[in-house]
């Protein structure tokens, strides 16, 4: 069964500085691969996906992600965080040759704030 | 713009009060999820539809029930809510292939009392 991992309930970091932000997943086959936002009472947003292309998946919002088979790992980062990045962030996956109409595992969620 | 939208984005209920949620979407996609999120976790999917089948979560209680009268308008009917229940109901939509993305509605938080 997948599984997926974010490590660290919560992350700080000061405005103008590196976000990364650790997602590790269980698959003996590469998965679909996505990260999603979520800011105060609102509903997830997708930030960018991975589907076996480029390694390397760009977003919106200035994010991207690299995924890397040999650490089963699809970490998340943007260069210089802003205040408005401050939200929670999921990973998500659902596994390759599956039906997209299956169910996505989510991780357990980052808390991302930013300080001034 | 295409997207899904949920009403009410609030819902207030009083404890075994039946309440409906409903959520419809301008994409044309013939899957939709409902999704249950309490705070500070992920989403916990309920069930979701393909066309019109019906596909159930294991661990869903009885209590939670919905519909999907056509291919735009799904609702979740919680017959006698508890307070356990109180939480963010999610709805999602996909189109049904390879590798693609559920997009979310905003959202409707419900209270019970």
């Amino acid at each position: 069964a997948q599984s997926v991992t974010q490590l660290g309930s919560h992350v700080s970091v000061s405005e103008g500085a590196l976000v990364l932000l650790r997602c590790n997943y269980s698959s003996s086959v590469p998965p679909y691969l996505f990260w999603y936002v979520q800011y105060p009472n609102q509903g997830l947003q997708l930030l960018l996906k991975y589907t076996s292309a480029a390694t390397l998946v760009k977003g919106i919002n200035g994010f991207e992600a690299e995924f890397k088979k040999s650490e089963t790992s699809f970490h998340l980062t943007k260069p210089s965080a802003h205040m408005s990045d401050a939200a929670e962030y999921f990973c998500a996956v659902y596994p390759p040759g599956g039906t997209s109409y299956g169910k996505l595992t989510f991780g357990q969620g980052t808390i991302l704030t930013v300080h001034p | 713009d295409a997207m899904v939208i949920q009403n009410p984005r609030y819902q207030v209920t009083q404890f075994g009060k039946p309440v409906t949620l409903s959520c419809s979407q301008t994409l044309n996609h013939n899957v939709m999820y409902w999704y249950q999120q309490k705070s500070s976790q992920a989403p916990k999917l309920l069930f979701h539809y393909y066309d019109k089948d019906f596909n159930n979560e294991a661990d869903t209680p009885d209590n939670f029930q919905s519909r999907r009268p056509n291919t735009s308008f799904c609702f979740l009917d919680i017959r006698s809510p508890g307070l356990g229940d109180a939480a963010m109901y999610l709805c999602a939509t996909s189109r049904v292939a390879e590798g693609n993305e559920q997009f979310f509605g905003p959202g409707t938080r419900l209270t019970v009392l």
